[in-house]
């Protein structure tokens, strides 16, 4: 069975520290992509990033970077010096493969705050 | 280009009570679906359409049908609501078909309150 699990129910942390935002993986599939979502207090989602499994490289975009590793099925989200603005609920999530369907497996998400 | 829309914003119903819950997309994506977030459960799917006349089940399909007359339309229905469906439902779409597989737009959500 495919997995998300994002262990970090709620993380705080203080105005332009770096936080890491965990999200471990399960699944049978040899190909596979991961995502992550931001959904910010007004509550839309917002697409972060897309990894295929067969891209092991880590991805920087500004203050936002991701580190995907295969042997340890993880695929983490860190973010630089966070601001207030990066508030939000963050959610990791696996997209089977195969066939004409796009679904996506979430995790349970992790809340951030960031306080001034 | 409106995008993926969802219509009602905010709904209160009592137990019992049926509803459609609205979804429309206007970027001709084949793939449309519904999700369901709870607390603490991240989001789940509930039913998944590949193309006009094409449904399928999710993870959580129970108490809920949906139909897809046209590829713009997906609109899903409580039969029965009770109060476990309370939740926060979003749409999503895009389309199918594609290596990589395309990211999905979600909708707004609709924010659902059984009684």
């Amino acid at each position: 069975a495919q997995k998300v699990t994002q262990a970090q129910t709620e993380i705080s942390v203080v105005e332009k520290e770096d936080v890491t935002l965990d999200c471990v993986y399960e699944t049978r599939d040899t190909t596979y992509y991961l995502f992550w979502y931001k959904q910010p207090p007004s509550g839309e989602l917002v697409f972060l990033i897309r990894r295929n499994s067969f891209d092991e490289q880590n991805e920087i975009s500004g203050r936002y970077s991701w580190n995907f590793q295969k042997s340890t099925s993880s695929f983490n989200f860190t973010i630089t010096a966070s601001q207030v603005v990066d508030s939000a609920v963050y959610f990791c999530a696996l997209s089977e493969q195969g066939g004409a369907t796009n679904k996506l497996i979430f995790g349970t998400g992790t809340l951030l705050a960031v306080q001034p | 280009n409106a995008g993926v829309t969802q219509t009602p914003k905010f709904q209160v119903l009592k137990t019992g009570q049926s509803m459609t819950l609205q979804c429309a997309q206007d970027m001709n994506h084949e793939y449309m679906s519904w999700y369901r977030q709870d607390p603490g459960m991240g989001l789940r799917l509930i039913h998944y359409s590949v193309g006009a006349g094409i449904t399928d089940q999710g993870e959580v399909p129970n108490g809920y049908n949906v139909s897809r007359s046209t590829t713009e339309d997906f609109p899903l229905r409580l039969l029965s609501a009770a109060p476990s469906q309370t939740s926060v439902y979003f749409c999503a779409s895009s389309h199918a078909l594609l290596i990589p597989p395309e990211t999905q737009y979600f909708g707004p959500g609709t924010r659902l309150l059984v009684l």
